[in-house]
């Protein structure tokens, strides 16, 4: 069974520092998703990684995966308050057409 | 091109009473997934089902709970006899064809008193 871990659960951190999140997952998965939710709000995708290698950036954030290591990480550069959230990582398994998510890691920047 | 729709957007039961959450895909979309979100946790899979069909339901408990998606209208997922410890809130997802990616709906806030 896949199971996905994720760390810090949460991270209280000051404008204008760097911070990672850190997302194992168990088994191998066919890709890694990352998402943000707003307390009370749906989840809005940020990032999905494909392969071994796969790094993708939009802004402050910037996500990687390792599939050897079995290892995604979420980077956070120069924090600013807006990016206060809860962030998931989820592994889907083709074969259960099912995402399986982490227990997510609260941010929180202090103005 | 409309989202995910989910009604309604919150819900409160009564103890012993039945929970009707609806879920309506994104136009074109014929596999919806519900998730189970408890407070300060992470999405939980429930089942998957395609127009008429459920296609894994491992993630549902065996009791009280179950979930159809009709040739015509939206996705339900049903709770029957509710209990405190239903309270959470349920994420429909769609997506065109299996394997591809996911859009989650708003969510329904179920709270059972």
């Amino acid at each position: 069974e896949l199971k996905v871990e994720q760390n810090p659960l949460f991270l209280s951190m000051q404008e204008g520092k760097n911070y990672t999140i850190y997302c194992n997952y168990s088994t191998t998965s066919d890709r890694l998703y990352w998402y943000r939710q707003d307390p009370g709000k749906s989840l809005e995708s940020l990032f999905v990684l494909l392969s071994n290698g796969a790094v993708k950036q939009e802004g402050r954030l910037m996500a990687s995966l390792d599939t050897k290591a079995r290892l995604s990480t979420l980077h956070i550069t120069a924090a600013v308050h807006d990016l206060s959230a809860t962030y998931f990582c989820a592994a889907f398994t083709g074969g259960g057409n099912k995402l399986t998510f982490g227990t997510g890691t609260q941010l929180k920047v202090e103005l | 091109n409309a989202g995910v729709m989910q009604n309604p957007r919150h819900l409160v039961r009564r103890r012993g009473q039945e929970a009707r959450l609806r879920c309506s895909p994104m136009k074109g979309h014929s596999h919806v997934y519900w998730y189970r979100q408890l407070p300060e946790e992470g999405l939980k899979f429930m089942v998957y089902l395609q127009k008429e069909n459920i296609i894994d339901e491992s993630g549902m408990p065996k009791e009280r709970f179950s979930a159809e998606f009709p040739k015509e209208g939206p996705s339900i997922l049903r709770i029957q006899q509710v209990v405190r410890g239903d309270s959470a809130a349920y994420f429909c997802a769609s997506s065109p064809q299996t394997g591809d990616e996911q859009y989650f709906g708003p969510g329904t806030r179920l709270t059972v008193t």
